[in-house]
């Protein structure tokens, strides 16, 4: 199976702050990424796939990079709905491995 | 409104058996792949099993295989997961998701549909 490494586990910050988030594939897995978002209590919701795709309606502060094993979600700048835990997907191949999360907290 | 509504979680004891099923509405439930993801109190996402738009092609964490099978009705758009041989460590809630795709370079594949998930207790 693809191991998934994110970092880093949690963070602090502000609201207004840009935030980035690093995940890492134990093997290249091209553009096989996807970044979901997870509020207390509620179902994972999908922000970005194929490492930079924009899902429809999330908001463009937004974005992904990367490819082959090293990729980063930023956030240009936090708001108060975006303080959650976040995770990165591979679909390169099954199982489809998440990494551990990243939970973002208010300062 | 596309959704996934997931039904059978519950209490049981360590050894026992559960059937979860997943409902569909709202989309062409027969072209897509669907999975179950797990996740144990204060813990991260797992894939649990997946199973392809036909029912041909199926996958299962090594963690649950043998112990769990997928399985689809397509005329009934509904998904199962039976689970046997349960274990405290199989506790959490469990989420049914459809993996949708986007042709770019090649095909990308992504779960764009979640349902709010079935909770599963292993106690005795």
């Amino acid at each position: 199976d693809i191991q998934m490494t994110q970092s880093p586990s949690s963070l602090s910050a502000s609201v207004g702050d840009r935030v980035t988030i690093t995940c890492r594939a134990s093997q290249t897995i091209s553009s096989y990424l996807n970044w979901y978002q997870q509020r207390p209590g509620k179902a994972p919701k999908l922000l970005i796939y194929a490492a930079s795709g924009l899902q429809s309606g999330v908001p463009s502060r937004f974005s992904g990079s990367g490819s082959g094993t090293d990729f980063t979600l930023t956030i240009s700048s936090l708001q108060p709905e975006d303080f959650a835990a976040y995770y990165c997907q591979q679909s390169y191949s099954a199982p489809r491995t998440f990494g551990q999360g990243t939970k973002v907290e208010i300062k | 409104e596309v959704q996934l509504v997931e039904s059978g979680g519950g209490l049981v004891q360590p050894g026992g058996s559960l059937r979860l099923s997943c409902a569909a509405s709202g989309f062409s439930f027969s072209s897509y792949a669907i999975y179950w993801v797990r996740q144990a109190p204060g813990k991260g996402l797992e894939d649990v099993s997946g199973i392809s738009s036909n029912g041909g092609s199926t996958h299962y964490a090594n963690s649950v295989k043998g112990r769990f099978s997928i399985s689809r009705d397509n005329s009934k758009n509904t998904v199962y997961l039976q689970m046997g041989s349960l274990r405290a460590e199989d506790m959490a809630v469990y989420y049914c998701a459809r993996e949708n795709w986007e042709l770019g370079a090649n095909y990308y594949y992504y779960m764009d549909v979640w349902g709010k998930g079935t909770t599963v207790t292993v106690s005795s």
